[in-house]
C-alpha cells in the first residue's frame, strides 16, 4: 500500500564517518517526517517538512539535517557519526489535511561503531 | 514530558482470545488518534483510527475505543492470531496540526 522507500535497509559504519539516509516517496505528498526509535521506547520526531525548502527540526533535538529540494525526496544526513546516533531510523509522509495517517518506510537500522 | 502513554510493555494471550492493548494521553487538544503495528527492524504499519467525534470504530478483527473524558483509548483484536505477534503502537495528533506523538508501544505475543 505505501509507496515510500528508504535506503539502505541496515548500515553500519565506523565512527566519524559521513552518512546519508535516504528516503523516497511517490505519492505527491507534501508533508515529510523522520522519526528516531530505540527498541521500548516510543518514536521520536526528529525533522519534519511541509514542503519544498521548509523544513523544521522535531521535538527530539539531533545532530542529523534534512533537505527538501524535491517533493518525493527528503535525504537525512549525519555529517559525522558517533556511535550515540545507533538506532532506527524511520522516513513517514501523508496526505494533505488532517485527520489523515501517516504513511512509513521500511526503516534504517544504523549502527555505529 | 511523554503525552502519550502506553504502560504494559508487554501482553501474552491465546490464540482465538481477546487482546486489549491500552493507551492514556495527557493533552486535551488531540482529536485524532491512530495505531500502529510493527515488527522488529521494519517500518510501522496502520492499522485503524479513530476521530474524537467518536467513540468506536470497527475494521474487521480490529476495534478502536476513545474514551475522552478519561483520556483514554484502547484497541481490542478478536479473535487474536500468532501472526498478530508484533509491537504495536498508539499515536496521537493535536487538532490543526500534522505532527503525530507516539507511545512506547505493547509488545504482544499470541501463543499457539
Amino acid at each position: 500500500e505505501a509507496d515510500i522507500y528508504q535506503t539502505p535497509r541496515y548500515l553500519v559504519i565506523g565512527t566519524g564517518k559521513k552518512i546519508t539516509l535516504e528516503c523516497s516517496q511517490t505519492m505527491g505528498h507534501d508533508k515529510m517526517y523522520w522519526y528516531q526509535q530505540d527498541p521500548g521506547m516510543e518514536l521520536h520526531l526528529i525533522h519534519y517538512s511541509y514542503g519544498v525548502n521548509s523544513t523544521e527540526k522535531g521535538d527530539l533535538s539531533s545532530e542529523s539535517t534534512v533537505s527538501r529540494i524535491r517533493t518525493e525526496h527528503f535525504p537525512l544526513t549525519l555529517e559525522s557519526a558517533r556511535p550515540s546516533h545507533t538506532s532506527q531510523y524511520l522516513c513517514a509522509s501523508k496526505f494533505e489535511g488532517f485527520n489523515e495517517k501517516l504513511f512509513f518506510g521500511s526503516g534504517t537500522q544504523l549502527s555505529v561503531l | 514530558d511523554q503525552q502519550v502513554k502506553q504502560n504494559s510493555p508487554s501482553l501474552s494471550v491465546q490464540e482465538g482470545r481477546i487482546s486489549i492493548l491500552n493507551c492514556d494521553y495527557t493533552n486535551s487538544m488531540f482529536d485524532y488518534f491512530l495505531w500502529y503495528k510493527k515488527y522488529p527492524a521494519e517500518g510501522p504499519t496502520f492499522l485503524i483510527s479513530i476521530s474524537s467525534i467518536k467513540d468506536k470504530n470497527e475494521d474487521g478483527r480490529f476495534t478502536v475505543f476513545l474514551n475522552k473524558s478519561a483520556k483514554h483509548l484502547s484497541l481490542h483484536i478478536v479473535p487474536s492470531q500468532p501472526g498478530d505477534s508484533a509491537v504495536y503502537f498508539c499515536a496521537a495528533s493535536p487538532s490543526g496540526f500534522n505532527k503525530f506523538y507516539f507511545g512506547s508501544g505493547t509488545k504482544l505475543n499470541v501463543k499457539p
